[in-house]
């Protein structure tokens, strides 16, 4: 099945700078690659994703972007603030199949 | 729609005990995944499901560890003799049947067990 690898295990920025995790995968048929954010004592939700045929994706301080060539895609958070802590996880899936997510990127952002 | 119901949301077991930890997907769901995760951990993949059928069960132990999703009623996680171990919070996740358009998986709120 597909395995994703996910980059930084943990990750602290001041407030106001911008945070990257990255995410590789390794089936080159996966075509949906969703990001989750989970707050302390709850389950993951979605915050955004993108599908293949685009190659970022931007929904007002957060952003995606997908390199189909080396199969690896990014969460780029800007401006951060004291709520976006929280552990994100990154995941691939192809055709609504065998969805897999990575291990988990701890964020922590210092006011 | 309720969302993916898991249930119970905590769960305390001796050692030696059962536990079973359900999980009713989404209203038309017709994937399960199961997930493990430790506290300040991420999510450690156990078994992927579809109704009557164990797709991938490559991230379960293969000893006291068995899942099911039985073509009517929820996805069923089944640990027998749990050891301190065990304890840890697990989700699961539903998502559509496959298909060409991609949408998320929706998690259940987790189960908390606790071996005692």
């Amino acid at each position: 099945g597909e395995n994703v690898e996910q980059h930084p295990s943990t990750l602290s920025v001041q407030e106001g700078d911008s945070a990257v995790i990255k995410c590789t995968y390794s089936d080159s048929a996966s075509n949906y690659f969703p990001w989750y954010k989970q707050e302390l004592g709850k389950r993951p939700q979605l915050i955004i994703d993108i599908r293949s045929n685009v190659g970022e994706k931007k929904d007002q301080r957060i952003a995606v972007t997908l390199n189909k060539t080396a199969k690896h895609f990014s969460l780029h958070i800007t401006e951060t603030q004291p709520e976006d802590s929280a552990v994100y996880f990154c995941a691939a899936s192809k055709n609504n199949n065998d969805m897999r997510f990575g291990a988990g990127t701890r964020l922590t952002v210092k006011p | 729609n309720a969302g993916v119901m898991q249930n119970p949301r905590h769960l305390v077991r001796r050692r030696g005990q059962e536990a079973r930890l359900r999980c009713s997907p989404m209203k038309g769901h017709s994937h399960v995944y199961w997930y493990r995760q430790l506290p300040e951990e991420g999510l450690k993949f156990m078994v992927y499901l579809q109704k009557e059928n164990i797709i991938d069960e490559s991230g379960m132990p293969k000893e006291r560890f068995s899942a099911e999703f039985p073509k009517e009623g929820p996805s069923i996680l089944r640990i027998q003799q749990v050891v301190r171990g065990d304890s840890a919070a697990y989700f699961c996740a539903s998502s559509p049947q496959g298909g060409p358009v991609n949408t998320e998986a929706f998690f259940g709120q987790g189960t908390r067990l606790t071996v005692v």
